[in-house]
């Protein structure tokens, strides 16, 4: 079964719009964590936000929110005031596990935004 | 600072062509990481290191090997390439400590195998 579902495929929406990325996760662990990255065609990968499932507010960095429902187990990035430069592949991450402190991602297929003018 | 760099940037191997991908970070990070990317999905942990002389699998390691030749130095090694290991590798390097820290990312290897 998919530990980490990213339901859109391709998104596509105009300059100065906000855009909601979905992603939804399955553990049963109570202690995890999730990460938005974001993937230009250059083809690096570029941290965005992080979210612990026992913070008790929804993580923010600039331009970039996690709308966080636990009991939905879903974490969507939204991203405000939409640019140009923020058409890439998004990918949605959970920690899996930590093992003598390295962190086990689990990563979703991604969803490819596309910002218009 | 260089961050996570890889070497090679390309390859193009035959089956059954044996090669090692060479990964360095100069953060001082105890844990690094290998993933694989293959077209239109998500990044696969292939294997990792907690810390140095340390290695364990993750979800994918079937045909490859690794050695942690010290705390900078996090190398891949294919055996026997086969075309289904034809993917963009990933290698990757984190702190310890808080769960909060991310993993930064090398820019990838693109290897073909033919």
């Amino acid at each position: 079964a998919q530990k980490i579902t990213q339901t859109q495929p391709g998104m596509f929406v105009q300059e100065k719009e906000a855009v909601t990325l979905d992603c939804t996760y399955d553990t049963s662990d109570p202690s995890y964590g999730l990460f938005w990255y974001k993937q230009p065609s250059s083809g690096e990968m570029i941290f965005l936000i992080y979210q612990g499932s026992y913070d008790q507010q929804n993580a923010t960095e600039g331009r970039y929110s996690l709308n966080f429902q636990k009991a939905r187990k879903s974490a969507n990035l939204v991203i405000s005031a939409s640019q140009l430069g923020d058409s890439a592949m998004y990918f949605c991450a959970m920690r899996e596990g930590v093992y003598q402190g390295a962190q086990k991602l689990v990563f979703g297929q991604g969803t490819r935004l596309t910002i218009n003018p | 600072n260089a961050g996570v760099t890889q070497t090679p940037k390309f390859q193009v191997l035959k089956t059954g062509q044996s090669m090692t991908l060479q990964c360095a970070q100069d953060m001082n990070h105890n844990s690094m990481y290998w993933y694989r990317q293959d077209p239109g999905m998500g990044l696969r942990l292939i294997y990792y290191s907690a810390s140095e002389g340390t290695t364990d699998k993750g979800e994918v390691p079937n045909g490859y090997n690794v050695s942690r030749l010290n705390k900078r130095e996090f190398s891949l090694r294919l055996e026997s390439a086969a075309p289904s290991q034809t993917s963009v590798y990933f290698c990757a390097s984190s702190e310890t400590g808080l769960l909060s820290y991310e993993q930064y990312f090398g820019p990838g290897t693109r290897l073909t195998v033919t």
